[in-house]
């Protein structure tokens, strides 16, 4: 599975709209872009994935560049709730599907009142 | 709502001691992971399993077994632990390929080994 770059930290205020950015300069043509995010204490939790269309749920937009080289996670009118470690994670869809899914370091958001 | 559950979720271990840590999902999820979390190193992927029977090595798999006995449960094995194996343990599910690849974590094992 190909390398994801993310920075170390973010911080916002709430209220205001997050744009996570993430560099995947190597990405394969059947490698979908996942984002999760992670609170202290508790497992990482899915937040959104996309091959090459943008997509919107519930909590977040996901944009992909049309070289699908970078892709950014945007968090419309964060709250503290928001304040976690955002991952960007790759994974192969090919041969059956690959299992293996491998996460960075991700993002650290900080939200302030 | 998709459920994994890990026992126990705090253990203290001492050293060449066997541990168990053991992960129930009710998901019916062909894919279960056994992931490490220590501060400066993110998630790493320790071993995983693509159904009843199967596991497979992930990035670091030295020191630890992993047995999937059925569907519902997979488990991580360490014969004999050591202090550098002191960390938060994780484990997930996931459906089958061609499916969301969605991974559904568990509440996390902290293990201590003295």
């Amino acid at each position: 599975d190909a390398k994801t770059t993310q920075p170390d930290s973010m911080e916002s205020t709430e209220g205001e709209t997050v744009h996570l950015p993430c560099s995947h300069a190597t990405i394969s043509g059947n490698e979908y872009i996942y984002w999760y995010r992670q609170v202290p204490l508790q497992g990482p939790e899915y937040v959104t994935h996309g091959l090459q269309q943008n997509t919107t749920n519930s909590m977040a937009f996901l944009a992909i560049a049309s070289d699908r080289k970078s892709s950014t996670l945007i968090l419309p009118h964060v709250s503290l709730r928001d304040a976690a470690v955002y991952h960007c994670i790759l994974r192969a869809m090919n041969q059956g599907g690959s299992a293996k899914l491998i996460f960075g370091e991700g993002t650290k958001l900080t939200v302030s009142s | 709502e998709a459920a994994v559950t890990q026992s126990p979720r705090n253990k203290v271990a001492v050293t060449g001691g066997k541990v168990t840590l053991s992960c129930n999902q009710t998901n019916n999820h062909n894919n279960m992971y056994w992931y490490r979390q220590d501060t400066g190193h993110g998630l790493r992927l320790i071993h995983y399993s693509y159904g009843a029977g199967s596991t497979e090595k992930g990035d670091i798999p030295d020191g630890y077994k992993a047995s999937r006995p059925s569907q519902e449960n997979f488990s991580l094995i360490l014969e004999l632990a050591t202090p550098s194996q002191t960390s938060v343990y994780f484990c997930a599910s996931g459906d089958a390929p061609g499916g969301t690849g969605q991974l559904y974590f568990g509440e996390g094992s902290k293990l201590t080994v003295l």
